[in-house]
């Protein structure tokens, strides 16, 4: 069965400085798509970055990148020029299996506190 | 734009009753998905669908039945509750499972007393 795992349950980073969220997964299907989430203390889900199994070049989306070692199966989180109002807890996902009928799962996530 | 709205966001149960959390999501996304959150648990999945009269397990399916007559809605029931049921609910639709991200509703939070 798929499996997502996130080892720092919580971590500290100086504000301005980046930080890297941890995801391996596991998983025997050659296709599958990876999912970062963002939860503020207000309770929403907000989606950050999407990387396919496929894609060749790493995700990015804005202060968001995903390093993607496929051999590895790992899809850590880097959060660069970290800011106050990312203190959050930020979860990792995963939908294996290009042919559909497959639930996204999640880990159990790391819960970020940016120090000013 | 609504979006994937949960009804209700809040409710107390007392042990043995029943309810039925709604979904709706005007996406017309196929699947949809509901998930239990709880303390250092992150969100397990309970059922999903992969699209209108059809349901699946998830990872916690038991306690729980889902119904989806409609694609845009995605029903949770709680039979008989139970206080190990305590938790807060998230539903999620997405157009495809793999390469499309998923959009969340706000949440319910169910305390059984």
């Amino acid at each position: 069965a798929q499996k997502i795992t996130q080892t720092q349950p919580g971590m500290f980073v100086q504000e301005k400085e980046a930080v890297t969220l941890d995801c391996t997964y596991d998983t025997s299907d050659p296709s599958y798509g990876l999912f970062w989430y963002k939860q503020p203390s207000s309770g929403e889900m907000i989606f950050l970055i999407y990387q396919g199994s496929y894609d060749q070049q790493n995700a990015t989306e804005g202060r968001y990148s995903l390093n993607f070692q496929k051999a590895r199966k790992s899809a850590n989180l880097v959060i660069s020029a970290s800011q106050l109002g990312d203190s959050a807890m930020y979860f990792c996902a995963m939908t294996p299996a290009l042919s559909g009928n497959t639930p996204l799962v999640f880990g159990k996530g790391t819960r970020l506190s940016v120090i000013a | 734009n609504a979006g994937v709205t949960q009804t209700p966001k809040f409710r107390v149960l007392k042990t043995g009753q029943s309810m039925t959390l709604l979904c709706a999501q005007d996406m017309n996304h196929e699947y949809m998905y509901w998930y239990r959150q709880d303390p250092g648990m992150g969100l397990r999945l309970i059922h999903y669908s992969v699209g209108e009269g059809t349901t699946a397990k998830g990872e916690v399916p038991d306690g729980y039945n889902v119904s989806r007559l409609k694609k845009q809605n995605f029903l949770l029931g709680l039979e008989s509750a139970a206080p190990s049921q305590t938790s807060v609910y998230f539903c999620a639709s997405s157009y495809y499972s793999v390469n499309t991200e998923a959009f969340f509703g706000q949440g319910t939070r169910l305390t059984v007393v």
